[in-house]
């Protein structure tokens, strides 16, 4: 079946630092690749998405690029902020969009 | 934006009972709606998919007559939980599908079973 894995945390990094976060999937057919931000207390929000391969996806700084060849699609952000703090789940949808969720990865960003 | 909630947040009940578990799209309707299971440090499992107005779809291995799902209106979605036990405890988290789509996702319950 279909899976995501992601790069475990916790994942803690100094303000204006560059972020990555790994994301690799294993799916049939063509899925629909997302990433989704959880702040504290609230619920998972989508933060960017792509549906077909090369294409790139991006908000409020992050970008992520669905790699067809190697599986992937890596969170990036050149200069992270406090306010970046929160856990991250890739995840990928099929056909009947369900989708799949990765572990998450809890990033925190400090001053 | 859409935004969904979850009543409980959290819940905490004896071995043998049962626990309902809202889920509301409170600024759109939602046709579909998803229930989730997170374990801690896993992913969220889907447990099943809810339409208005009729049987929820319930995923590979998922108990249908200990996980009732009803989805009586466009915006309320209900998980009970019937006989709970130790190995129900969990976080629980609804999405509701809305424009274009995109699913919008409640902020969870956490049931702790006694």
């Amino acid at each position: 079946g279909d899976s995501v894995t992601q790069m475990e945390g916790p994942v803690t990094l100094s303000e204006e630092a560059f972020l990555t976060i790994n994301c690799t999937y294993t799916a049939t057919g063509y899925p629909s690749l997302f990433w989704y931000v959880q702040y504290p207390g609230e619920g998972l929000q989508l933060l960017l998405k792509a549906t077909k391969a090369d294409d790139k996806g991006s908000n409020k700084g992050f970008e992520a690029t669905y790699r067809k060849e190697t599986t992937s699609f890596h969170l990036e952000k050149g200069s992270v902020q406090v306010s970046d703090s929160a856990v991250y789940f890739c995840a990928l949808s099929d056909r009947n969009e369900k989708l799949t969720f990765g572990t998450g990865t809890r990033l925190t960003i400090i001053p | 934006g859409a935004v969904v909630s979850q009543h409980p947040s959290w819940v905490i009940c004896k071995s043998g009972t049962s626990v309902k578990i809202e889920c509301r799209s409170l600024d759109f309707q939602a046709t579909t709606m998803f229930w989730y299971r997170q374990f801690p440090k896993q992913s969220l499992m889907l447990m099943a998919t809810s339409n208005e107005g009729s049987k929820a779809t319930y995923e590979q291995g998922v108990e249908k007559d200990k996980f009732l799902i009803n989805h009586a209106s466009l915006t309320l979605s209900t998980l009970t939980v019937t006989s709970a036990h130790p190995e129900d405890s969990s976080f629980y988290i609804c999405s509701a599908r809305g424009v274009a789509d995109t699913q919008y996702f409640g902020p969870g319950t956490r049931l702790t079973v006694l």
